[in-house]
């Protein structure tokens, strides 16, 4: 099945500074890629997702970017704020397939 | 969001009872889909329904049971409670499974 790698576990920013989570994925057929956000003791929630026929997707202060040949994908967050600090998951899918398969996890903790 | 809600948010049980966790949801989506959440492996899918009476395996099913005779409720059976199975559960559903998933705000399981 798919496999999907996240980095770093855990990263540390100051407020204003730009942040950078990335992951692999191993099945080539995967096209949907969404990002979750989890605040501690939260459910996760959607943030933003992009599909294999997009390289690049923007809301606001987050974006994401896809490069499908080299099979990974990354999400990006500016100018950060305290209420961007938790728990970032990434995943992948294959349309039609039984499974949403995520990544670790991110911790961000955004320093004031 | 009361779109979702699981039953009950805690529970402590001894080693080879069973427990079932409630799932609810208003929104008559059609998947529903139950995760377990454990430090170091992200979020893994133990089961899915594409629909009432539908049901199929996830990752790791083993030692788990689910049922679905109504699209709303989707419970979550541990026919014999194992250590290895405390963790944090979190039901979700959907309308596919490469679209948004909308969770509920988990049931944090301890088996002693």
């Amino acid at each position: 099945g798919e496999n999907v790698e996240q980095h770093p576990s855990t990263l540390s920013v100051q407020e204003g500074d730009s942040a950078v989570i990335k992951c692999t994925y191993s099945d080539s057929a995967s096209n949907y890629f969404p990002w979750y956000k989890q605040e501690l003791g939260k459910r996760p929630q959607l943030i933003i997702d992009i599909r294999s026929n997009v390289g690049e997707k923007k809301d606001q202060r987050i974006a994401v970017t896809l490069n499908k040949t080299a099979k990974h994908f990354s999400l990006h967050i500016t100018e950060t704020q305290p209420e961007d600090s938790a728990v970032y998951f990434c995943a992948a899918s294959i349309t039609g397939a039984n499974n949403l398969f995520f990544g670790t996890g991110t911790r961000l903790t955004v320093i004031p | 969001d009361a779109g979702i809600t699981q039953s009950p948010r805690y529970k402590i049980t001894e080693t080879g009872r069973q427990v079932t966790l409630m799932c609810h949801q208003t929104w008559s989506h059609s998947y529903m889909f139950w995760y377990r959440q454990d430090l170091g492996h992200g979020l893994r899918l133990i089961y899915y329904s594409a629909a009432a009476d539908i049901t199929d395996k996830g990752e790791v099913p083993d030692g788990y049971v689910v049922s679905r005779s109504k699209t709303e409720n989707f419970p979550l059976t541990l026919e014999s409670a194992t250590r290895s199975q405390t963790s944090v559960y979190f039901c979700a559903s959907g309308t596919g499974t490469s679209t948004e998933a909308f969770f509920g705000q988990g049931t944090r399981l301890t088996v002693v």
